[in-house]
């Protein structure tokens, strides 16, 4: 079975430039979500959704972060305008939500932002 | 503030020797705590997890230890191996299924 998808892998983009970030969950997985993992702050939390409607948005930076999920397949991270401090590894994941504590937080391999 | 801490930034161990990996949380409504093991240009990987209601769990060569009076918890791995090298995060899992993690531990194991 595919895990979580990334995509792209890797993106090296100019300041001020619109940065996309796609993730497709685990088929069935009804919890999404992303997180930024940098030096200082190691995995921190930007948002998650559960049943494709945003829970918790609170870890989102500022408004320049946005991200959407349109159906249970698909999400978006966006950050327009992106910025040099915005450079980290963008991870999504994906859990089924029926029983707790069982490890079911599945990781993609990430998305590597460099923004010059 | 972080809510679930690590505050070794990384750790080196001889191969064949135990390595012990330490966590601190804040929030005392966590009930599910969880380590996972991420190695380079690779997501994190689920590796063992803990109930509130229990004080130890053991899968093969590792353990986790909870105690709860302390908010503190910790991996045991033995023997360490050399591809037991990567990064270590600990993570707690709250009434609403959100993940909080921590900084994680970065370990060395020394052929």
């Amino acid at each position: 079975d595919a895990g979580v998808i990334q995509s792209p892998r890797h993106e090296v983009t100019e300041m001020g430039q619109e940065v996309t970030l796609r993730c497709k969950p685990i088929s069935g997985h009804n919890s999404l979500f992303w997180y930024r993992q940098t030096m200082m702050r190691g995995l921190e939390l930007l948002i998650y959704f559960n049943n494709n409607v945003p829970i918790d948005d609170s870890g989102m930076p500022e408004d320049r972060f946005s991200a959407k999920m349109p159906n249970a397949s698909f999400s978006t991270l966006k950050i327009q305008p992106s910025e040099p401090r915005d450079s980290a590894v963008y991870f999504c994941a994906s859990s089924a939500t029926l029983g707790r504590g069982l490890g079911e937080l599945f990781f993609g391999e990430g998305s590597r932002l460099t923004v010059l | 503030d972080q809510q679930v801490k690590q505050n070794s930034p990384s750790l080196s161990v001889q191969e064949g020797r135990i390595s012990i990996l330490n966590c601190d949380y804040t929030n005392s409504m966590f009930d599910y705590f969880l380590w996972y093991k991420k190695y380079p240009a690779e997501g994190p990987t689920f590796l063992i997890s803990i109930s509130s209601i229990k004080d130890k769990n053991e899968d093969g060569r590792f353990t986790v230890f909870l105690n709860k009076s302390a908010k503190h918890l910790s991996l045991h791995i033995v023997p360490s191996q050399p591809g037991d090298s990567a990064v270590y995060f600990c993570a707690a899992e709250d009434n609403f299924n959100k993940f909080y993690f921590g900084s994680g531990t970065k370990l060395n194991v020394k052929p």
